[in-house]
């Protein structure tokens, strides 16, 4: 059954740098999407892409985050200068395009130090 | 922002019996909702949706309930099984037919089955 998968599965990095989130979303879907939750907290809308455009984003997707989908099959999530408050398990989601049923991928946990 | 709510953090139920989980929402726009399952350390499952044009949607041992006029929907699993064992979200979207938008996820129900 095809799946959306994510990579790596934990990042661990240093507060300022910069992190690649990777996602190969499930091949015939068009539309992509980034979530977030918090240790403990609810799972957080980011950002949707269609159409190699952002759709819609969050207040969370200020200007250290950006989104690409550089080859046709990849995802990415950029987040140019960590904070501290940015650690949290990262899901890219896809959808097909006839209903909401969004599908995700196992997460990657970021951790900011 | 409290817009999906799930007011019961934990559930326990024996094995065999029916598990309800349940669901809020305030924004009066929200017309398509989803129940995801989570295991720690992967992403959500798709279970089951249901649209507000609709009140009641079933797929084996899972149904959903949808009452517009209570803003509430419910997930009955019956007969709960100890695999069912994990965190359920309950989620809405506005405007299907736009595919673009996002979810908005409640908190999660932690839903232990016991054997």
């Amino acid at each position: 059954e095809p799946e959306v998968t994510q990579t790596p599965s934990h990042q661990v990095t240093q507060m300022g740098q910069e992190v690649i989130l990777r996602c190969v979303p499930i091949s015939n879907h068009l539309y992509f999407y980034w979530y977030r939750q918090i240790l403990g907290q609810k799972v957080e809308f980011l950002v949707s892409f269609y159409n190699n455009e952002i759709s819609e984003k969050s207040e969370i997707f200020d200007d250290q985050f950006s989104v690409e989908r550089p080859d046709g099959s990849n995802f990415t999530l950029k987040i140019r200068s960590t904070k501290l408050e940015d650690s949290a398990m990262y899901f890219c989601a896809s959808l097909r395009g006839q209903y909401n049923e969004q599908f995700f991928g196992p997460g990657t946990r970021l951790t900011v130090l | 922002d409290q817009q999906v709510k799930q007011n019961s953090p934990s559930l326990s139920v024996q094995e065999g019996r029916i598990s309800i989980l349940n669901c809020d929402y305030t924004n009066s726009m929200f017309d398509y909702f989803l129940w995801y399952k989570k295991y720690p350390a992967e992403g959500p499952t798709f279970l089951i949706s249901i649209s507000s044009i609709k009140d009641k949607n079933e797929d084996g041992r899972f149904t959903v309930f949808l009452n517009k006029s209570a803003k509430h929907l419910s997930l009955h699993i019956v007969p709960s099984q100890p695999g069912d064992s994990a965190v359920y979200f309950c989620a809405a979207s506005a405007s299907p037919r736009n595919a673009g938008n996002m979810l908005t996820f409640g908190g999660g129900t932690r839903l232990m089955v016991k054997p």
